[in-house]
């Protein structure tokens, strides 16, 4: 079956500028997650949602991170006023029901912000 | 906040030699994940552990929980090049349903 996939593959975008990072979980997933890696380093956190709302954002760095789930699957993350220490690879990952199950990743959106 | 280290950083073996990774957290863990990425790809979960001492196998490798749930490690025997890639542990805190990603370790294996 189909995996979890992310759109676009690559970002460059100027400082200043509003982007959009799409998810498509696997289907059936209701568990949805946002991360961001940085070269060198673990996924970092950003937000988990369980069906449409998000059950925790507590990772997001700051007001200019939001992202929605309106129908309880493809997900968007919006980034407004890039900067450039935003750039990095966003992973977003799904899984069955829950926190206790295993997380299926997607392949990743590399942003970068010049 | 809560942190998860990994040790070593890096970590070059020759083909055949065995391989740890250790991960330790800062507070105690509910369960714990193991992930591998390979250079250029995505987290692949590999196991997750639950039960304070628990010891699981897969073929070559062996995943270890710590008695405290502060702590874990991956063991891999007789190391392959396809072994290669960063092995992350990632903890979940109780009641939480985020993970918190190891610093990772990555092992290259030289044939």
């Amino acid at each position: 079956g189909a995996g979890v996939s992310q759109t676009p593959s690559n970002k460059v975008t100027e400082k200043g500028k509003y982007v959009e990072l799409r998810c498509d979980p696997i289907s059936g997933h209701t568990a949805l997650y946002w991360y961001r890696q940085s070269l060198g380093q673990g996924p970092e956190f950003l937000i988990y949602f369980q069906g449409t709302g998000a059950a925790d954002d507590s990772g997001l760095p700051n007001d200019r991170f939001f992202a929605v789930r309106p129908e309880g699957s493809v997900s968007t993350l919006k980034i407004q006023r890039t900067e450039r220490g935003d750039s990095a690879v966003y992973l977003c990952a799904s899984s069955l029901s829950s926190g206790l199950d295993e997380q299926f990743f997607g392949p990743g959106t590399r942003l970068t912000v010049l | 906040g809560q942190q998860v280290m990994q040790i070593p950083q890096y970590q070059h073996v020759q083909e055949g030699e065995d391989f740890t990774t250790y991960c330790n957290s800062s507070t105690t863990l509910s369960n714990i994940q193991w992930y591998k990425q390979r250079p250029g790809g995505h987290p692949v979960f590999l196991i997750q552990l639950v039960k304070s001492g628990e010891v699981k196998k897969q073929k070559r490798l062996t995943f270890q929980f710590g008695e405290a749930k502060k702590n874990s490690s991956l063991h891999i025997t007789a190391t392959q090049t396809t072994d290669v890639g960063t092995y992350f542990c990632a903890g979940r805190r109780t009641g939480a349903n985020n993970l918190f990603f190891g610093t990772g370790t990555r092992l290259t294996v030289i044939p």
